[in-house]
């Protein structure tokens, strides 16, 4: 079974401080990508990735920035977190040439 | 008009009946596509792939219309435990492969 791990469930932050969400996957996969949920606006691309070292901007990047220096692990970063990040945070993966796509338990981040 | 489009619902069934959802998509040229079950605060999981010549498994059938670019998704037979958010998927524009996430549509089976 495919496996996509995310570092943590719940998280709670102060506005300001600098954050890290990590998502590791066990299937060698080379597309990881990272999306954030909320209620009525359903799954929204932040980042993804197609390769090593490789990043590209999705549909809502403004505030994030991403690293994915080996192969399983994509890491998402808040750089200086707002309340207005408050969300689900939902990292994937999938094999390159597929939208079959494998999702993490979810971070529940609350910024406050 | 948005990619991909999905009545948010909810579709309120009881146990035992069937239900179908669509899924609307703007790219004619869209190649792929999924639907997938998220429960409430957990993570979408795949629930099956949606093939040209319609796919079924068990209880639940999918299938594309090219002509009208929807898919549909139809869930005879509803159980308790079908009650989740169906999301569908679809390739978008360019021949990336990136999913493209419909805003999904709510189930609630009661007894």
């Amino acid at each position: 079974d495919v496996k996509v791990t995310q570092s943590s469930r719940y998280l709670v932050k102060r506005t300001g401080e600098k954050v890290f969400l990590e998502c590791v996957q066990d299937m060698d996969h080379e597309n990881m990508f990272w999306y954030r949920q909320d209620p009525g606006l359903g799954l929204r691309l932040i980042y993804f990735s197609y390769d090593v070292k490789m990043k590209e901007k999705g549909d809502i990047p403004e505030g994030y920035s991403v690293s994915r220096e080996k192969k399983e692990r994509f890491s998402l970063i808040l750089e200086s977190a707002s309340t207005n990040q408050t969300s689900m945070y939902l990292c994937a993966s999938s094999f390159r040439g597929t939208i079959e796509a494998f999702f993490g338990q979810g971070t529940r981040l609350t910024v406050v | 008009r948005k990619e991909v489009e999905q009545d948010p619902g909810p579709f309120n069934v009881p146990e035992g009946a069937t239900v179908a959802f669509n899924c609307t998509y703007s790219n004619s040229a869209s190649q792929s596509f999924f639907w997938y079950r998220q429960d409430c605060r957990k993570e979408p999981k795949l629930l099956m792939s949606v093939y040209s010549s319609g796919n079924e498994d068990g209880r639940f059938t999918a299938q594309l219309n090219r002509a009208s670019q929807y898919i549909s998704l139809l869930i005879r037979d509803s159980k308790l435990s079908d009650s989740a958010t169906y999301l569908c998927a679809v390739n978008p524009p360019g021949g990336s492969y990136i999913p493209t996430f419909g805003r999904g549509t709510s189930l609630i089976v009661h007894p």
